[in-house]
């Protein structure tokens, strides 16, 4: 079946760091991903997307790749912020499957 | 603003008693979701609306159901409650259903605890 995993379930990091999150997929088909942001007690946020005729994609602080060879994408957090903790979900569009999450713990 | 508004943000309930969770939005998209996330897990998702298009999860158990009378509103109807119930729900929208640009706005979410 559809599935969207994640390889790590916590991600440890210094504030200044740069960090690397992970998430394999399983349908070669899929064609959109959304990274979203999870905080303690909220709904997830909206980070970033990329559509599979792309393999990066910036935005403030952040970056997504895409290898569609090896079904893998990764967001990137750049400088890494206390305020960037939180759980990390991708997603893939036309399954509306979530990844199983990534949490990220960012001391100062 | 807030664009998805859920209510009520903490729900107690007994074992056996039917509850409603509600949610409406401001952003009028199309598609309204209800997903169920329980602790240190991601969203799953129980069902989704496309306009009244109704559309349920192979695996979303008979006990949970939906009505959207309105673009603005979904409701989330549990008719008997169980202890596994227990979990935070949450309710999206999104201006289309698939495909690219498919993103979604959640709510914050309605913690159900079951007693």
């Amino acid at each position: 079946g559809e599935s969207v995993g994640l390889h790590l379930p916590t991600l440890s990091v210094q504030e200044g760091d740069n960090s690397i999150i992970n998430c394999a997929y399983s349908n070669s088909a899929s064609d959109y991903f959304i990274w979203y942001k999870q905080e303690s007690g909220k709904g997830p946020q909206f980070i970033i997307d990329i559509r599979s005729n792309m393999d990066k994609r910036q935005g403030q602080r952040v970056t997504v790749l895409l290898n569609k060879t090896v079904k893998h994408l990764s967001l990137q957090i750049a400088a890494t912020q206390p305020g960037d903790s939180a759980v990390y979900f991708c997603a893939e569009s036309s399954t509306l499957v979530f990844g199983t999450g990534t949490r990220l713990l960012v001391s100062p | 603003d807030a664009m998805v508004i859920q209510n009520p943000r903490y729900q107690v309930t007994q074992f056996g008693k039917p509850v409603t969770l509600s949610c409406s939005q401001t952003l009028n998209h199309n598609v309204m979701y209800w997903y169920q996330q329980k602790s240190s897990q991601a969203p799953k998702l129980l069902f989704h609306y496309y306009d009244k298009d109704f559309n349920n999860e192979a695996d979303t158990p008979d006990n949970f159901q939906s009505r959207r009378p309105n673009t603005s509103f979904c409701f989330l109807d549990i008719r008997s409650p169980g202890l596994g119930d227990a979990a935070m729900y949450l309710c999206a929208t999104s201006r289309v259903r698939v495909g690219a640009k498919n993103i979604q706005y959640f709510g914050a979410g309605t913690r159900l605890s079951v007693l």
